[in-house]
């Protein structure tokens, strides 16, 4: 059974600091994967994804991985009221290249 | 024009009704998927549609039957549901047949209470 492992939270953290959200995955042949953010009772909206070893960034949204450790993570910097809701770390699955397994969510609330 | 539509928003059904669920998106993607997802639980995959042929379908109960009529629309045909049947489906489209890796996106989502 693939997995994507996430800490539910909640992380608080105060506006303007930096959260720090991780994620593992056991499927060792995955190549891509995705951060969503997911509102209260909403749809999960596409933050980033990434394919490459290291970081990408994209404004305040900075991904990491590390395929040896399979470990990755999403860094957003000065977080803002407006960043709180339940990020959803996602890989697509190595067998079935449309078939992708998602965590269980982190729930962020930024504290004005 | 970067949407995916679903209707209705909401449904309630009673567990011997028949009813359908409707996505659409118009930005060209040839990929388009049926995602269940309860309370506090992740979204899970329960059916894929690449170039409007099945290509997935996770081991779902015949009691929910995809449709893909044409490149810009995808049914979900419900009948017979159970309670525990109750929950979000989301319906998403990408660019291409990589989920994700590209464009992709989610609509609003139906809420689904079977009563």
């Amino acid at each position: 059974q693939k997995e994507v492992e996430q800490n539910s939270g909640p992380l608080s953290v105060p506006e303007g600091a930096i959260a720090s959200l991780n994620c593992t995955y056991s499927d060792r042949g995955s190549q891509s994967f995705f951060w969503y953010r997911q509102y209260s009772g909403k749809s999960p909206e596409l933050i980033m994804f990434i394919y490459s070893n290291g970081d990408k960034e994209d404004g305040r949204f900075t991904a990491q991985l590390n395929k040896a450790s399979q470990y990755v993570s999403l860094l957003i910097r000065d977080s803002q009221p407006s960043d709180s809701a339940t990020y959803l770390c996602a890989a697509l699955d190595s067998g079935g290249y449309q078939k992708v397994t998602f965590g269980i969510g982190t729930k962020l609330q930024v504290i004005p | 024009d970067t949407e995916v539509t679903q209707t209705p928003k909401h449904l309630v059904m009673g567990m011997t009704n028949k009813k359908s669920l409707k996505c659409e998106q118009h930005m060209g993607h040839r990929a388009m998927y049926w995602y269940k997802q309860k309370a506090k639980k992740p979204p899970e995959l329960m059916f894929v549609y690449s170039y409007e042929k099945l290509s997935i379908n996770e081991s779902v109960p015949s009691r929910f039957s995809p449709e893909c009529p044409n490149s810009s629309l995808l049914n979900l045909h419900l009948h017979a549901l159970q309670p525990e049947d109750s929950a979000l489906y989301l319906c998403a489209s990408s660019q291409g047949e990589l989920f994700g890796l590209t464009e992709a996106f989610f609509g609003q989502g139906t809420r689904l209470t079977v009563v």
